[in-house]
C-alpha cells in the first residue's frame, strides 16, 4: 500500500530566508513519482516540482528544490528565497506505477506562513 | 501540460437535487481523469478514476451511485452527485493525467443546503 506522511501542519519562515517541507512515503511499487503542489486560499492546485523515482538528480525548478533521499524515503520540499506569495498550503503527493493504476496520493499538507 | 477546465467553480443546490461537474481536458486527449474531493482545511482524497469508454473504478467507501462518473469522450468526464445532502458539501477537484505532472481543474465548491 502506498502511504504519504507529511508531519508539520504549519510553518513559519521569515520572507527572504529558506524552508524546507517535509515529506516521507511508503511504497512497495519500484516506479513512482513524487510531487509537490501549492494550494492558495483560492482552492487551485499549483503543481511545483516532480521527482521520478529513477532520476539519479533532485530536482530544481526556479526557487524550489525537491531534496530526494530514496533510501530514507523522503522527498522534502526547499524553498529558497521565501516570498509573502509562496504563503499557502503545501501538499506532497506521489503517483504510483502501473500495477496501481497510476493513481495519486496526497498528504496531509503543510501551512506555509511567510511573515514579513 | 495539459490544460483542463472545470465548470461550475461554484454550485448551491438544494438537499435532495443532483449537481453535475464537467472537467474538459481543452489540450489533451485524456484516457485517464481522477475525482478528488477535499474537506475544509484537509487533503485531497481520492473519489475514482474514470476511464474513457468504461465505467470508473471508485475507491473504497466512496459510493458509485451517489456520485455518477462519465467519461464519455477523451475530453470530457463529468461527476454527478446523486440526491445531494448536506454531507456532500465540499470541494471537488478533477486532474488529468498527462506529461510529467498533473493537471487539476480549479475545482468547484458545492453547498447543499
Amino acid at each position: 500500500a502506498q502511504k504519504i506522511t507529511q508531519t508539520q501542519p504549519g510553518m513559519f519562515v521569515q520572507e527572504k530566508e529558506a524552508v524546507t517541507l517535509d515529506c516521507t512515503y511508503d511504497t512497495s511499487d519500484p516506479s513512482y513519482g513524487l510531487f509537490w503542489y501549492k494550494q492558495p486560499s483560492s482552492g487551485e492546485m499549483i503543481f511545483l516540482i516532480y521527482q521520478g523515482s529513477y532520476d539519479q538528480q533532485n530536482a530544481t525548478e526556479g526557487r524550489y528544490s525537491l531534496n530526494f533521499q530514496k533510501a530514507r524515503k523522503s522527498a522534502n520540499l526547499v524553498i529558497s528565497a521565501s516570498q509573502l506569495g509562496d504563503s499557502a498550503m503545501y501538499f506532497c503527493a506521489m503517483r504510483g506505477g502501473r500495477g496501481g493504476g497510476f493513481k495519486t496520493i496526497f498528504g496531509a499538507g503543510t501551512r506555509l506562513f511567510v511573515k514579513a | 501540460g495539459a490544460v483542463v477546465s472545470q465548470h461550475p467553480s461554484r454550485v448551491i443546490c438544494k438537499s435532495g437535487t443532483s449537481v453535475k461537474i464537467e472537467c474538459r481536458s481543452l489540450d489533451f486527449q485524456a484516457t485517464t481523469m481522477f475525482w478528488y474531493r477535499q474537506f475544509p482545511k484537509k487533503s485531497l482524497m481520492l473519489m475514482a478514476t474514470s476511464n474513457e469508454g468504461s465505467k470508473a473504478t471508485y475507491e473504497q467507501g466512496v459510493e458509485k451511485d451517489k456520485f455518477l462518473i462519465n467519461h464519455a469522450s477523451l475530453t470530457l468526464s463529468t461527476l454527478t452527485v446523486t440526491s445531494a445532502h448536506p454531507e456532500d458539501s465540499s470541494f471537488y477537484i478533477c486532474t488529468v493525467l498527462g506529461g510529467r505532472g498533473y493537471t487539476f481543474g480549479s475545482g468547484t465548491r458545492l453547498t447543499v443546503v
